[in-house]
């Protein structure tokens, strides 16, 4: 089975502070993906990988960044937590395979900023 | 990516099968039709994934129609434990387009 791991379940972090949210998986897949999801916006793609120190902005990527320095680690870096990062964080990961590419998500982080 | 469309509710019987319907009526020759499933404060779980012929894992089954407008995801015999948000989504291969939407809040009772 897959498994998608992320470092928290629950963080609270005060505005202005450097967050990092790690998420590591353990099958070898090429894409890493991070999502926020809130209440009546669906998920919402933030940064997407594809390879080892590649990246790609997704739809909402201001006020984050990401690294990826091993194929089984996507991490996700608020370099300045605000009140509006407040959300459900999800990492996922997906091989390609002939025309499929199913994802596979973490549990979540949920993050309070205050 | 073509849009689905499910109801945002339905109740089942603990024991019974679930039949949790999806229409994709625009849905492109490329398109796979994917079921996950969102328990509260969780991350979204696979279920199943077809193009054109009815699938079946040890989660549940999926049924796509022959004209592939729609679909039903089965779960045989439903339990508390179903009890979730479980969304449709048509997709291609195109990483950067995986749209979750409302799906449909699955209530089982005993």
């Amino acid at each position: 089975d897959v498994k998608v791991t992320q470092s928290s379940r629950y963080l609270v972090k005060r505005t202005g502070e450097k967050v990092f949210l790690e998420c590591v998986q353990d099958m070898d897949h090429e894409n890493m993906f991070w999502y926020r999801q809130d209440p009546g916006l669906g998920l919402r793609l933030i940064y997407f990988s594809y390879d080892v120190k590649m990246k790609e902005k997704g739809d909402i990527p201001e006020g984050y960044s990401v690294s990826r320095e091993k194929k089984e680690r996507f991490s996700l870096i608020l370099e300045s937590a605000s009140t509006n990062q407040t959300s459900m964080y999800l990492c996922a990961s997906s091989q390609p395979d002939d025309g499929q590419e199913t994802q596979y998500f973490g549990p979540g982080t949920r993050l309070l900023v205050l | 990516d073509a849009k689905t469309t499910q109801p945002p509710s339905m109740d089942c019987a603990e024991g019974r099968a679930a039949n949790l319907p999806c229409n994709h009526s625009t849905i492109s020759g490329n398109e796979y039709v994917y079921w996950y499933r969102q328990i509260h404060s969780q991350g979204p779980q696979y279920i199943i994934h077809g193009l054109k012929n009815n699938e079946t894992n040890e989660m549940a089954s999926l049924i796509i129609t022959e004209d592939r407008k729609s679909s039903t995801l089965i779960l045989p015999h439903a339990t508390l434990r179903d009890t979730a948000v479980y969304y449709c989504i048509a997709l291609s291969y195109n990483f950067n387009k995986f749209y979750f939407g409302s799906g449909t809040k699955l209530n089982v009772k005993p």
